[in-house]
């Protein structure tokens, strides 16, 4: 079952503007990840935020995540035409497995040059 | 070596046929996963090997029969699919028991089942 909405479910923007796109979760979780999945082939993973931290980086990317909102955000920033992907955002790691992911719905991204 | 690598990209079979699909991990990983995506659909899981063991069967019908032969590899036996079951099949590795690490994803295989 999925574990919960990304919104928006599409977004189209230009090269060099930011990204955001928004993840809300419905169970407590360890943490909260998200991947990219270029045209429909394998998911590569971008960043990990542990339940106890609010906000991290990693070079063009921040995640913030909101535990008392269940919910979490990704901003790509000064995106580039190679960004375009789906992104999904997915919790889990239940039972000692930290691949056992419920995924969101993903944002299906469009960064036009 | 961060690959997982699942054979044969793509497969298309008919209902009486009996294929399987093929994952290679070398990262050391105990943890091992099936999933499951239908187009513009989000992946679903449905096996997970702990340590060599089927743990999590996510009410996967029987014509999907998981495998894992040692700590490298996962296969997923194939037999009277359906159409419906057409679909992109990733296999995914993790380390088992350590909070907080990430799943390593395969490219996939894109089964259509005529």
């Amino acid at each position: 079952s999925q574990q919960g909405e990304e919104d928006p479910q599409a977004l189209s923007i230009q090269e060099g503007e930011n990204a955001t796109m928004n993840c809300s979760y419905k169970t407590s979780i360890n943490n909260l990840q998200w991947y990219r999945q270029n045209s429909g082939r394998g998911l590569v993973h971008l960043i990990l935020i542990r339940s106890n931290e609010r906000e991290k980086h990693s070079g063009r990317l921040r995640v913030t995540l909101d535990t008392s909102k269940k919910s979490s955000s990704l901003l790509i920033t000064a995106s580039r035409a190679a960004d375009t992907a789906s992104y999904f955002c997915a919790t889990g790691g239940y039972g000692g497995s930290q691949g056992n992911l419920i995924f969101g719905k993903g944002t299906k991204l469009s960064v036009k040059p | 070596d961060t690959e997982v690598t699942q054979t044969p990209k793509h497969l298309v079979m008919g209902m009486t046929n009996k294929k399987s699909l093929k994952c290679e991990q070398h990262m050391g990983h105990r943890a091992m996963y099936w999933y499951k995506q239908k187009a513009k659909k989000p992946p679903e899981l449905m096996f997970v090997y702990s340590y060599e063991k089927l743990s999590i069967n996510e009410s996967v019908p029987s014509r999907f029969s998981p495998e894992c032969p040692n700590s490298s590899l996962l296969n997923l036996h194939l037999h009277a699919l359906q159409p419906e079951d057409s679909a992109l099949y990733l296999c995914a590795s993790s380390q088992q028991g350590a909070r907080n690490t990430e799943a390593f994803f395969g490219q996939g295989t894109r089964l259509t089942v005529v």
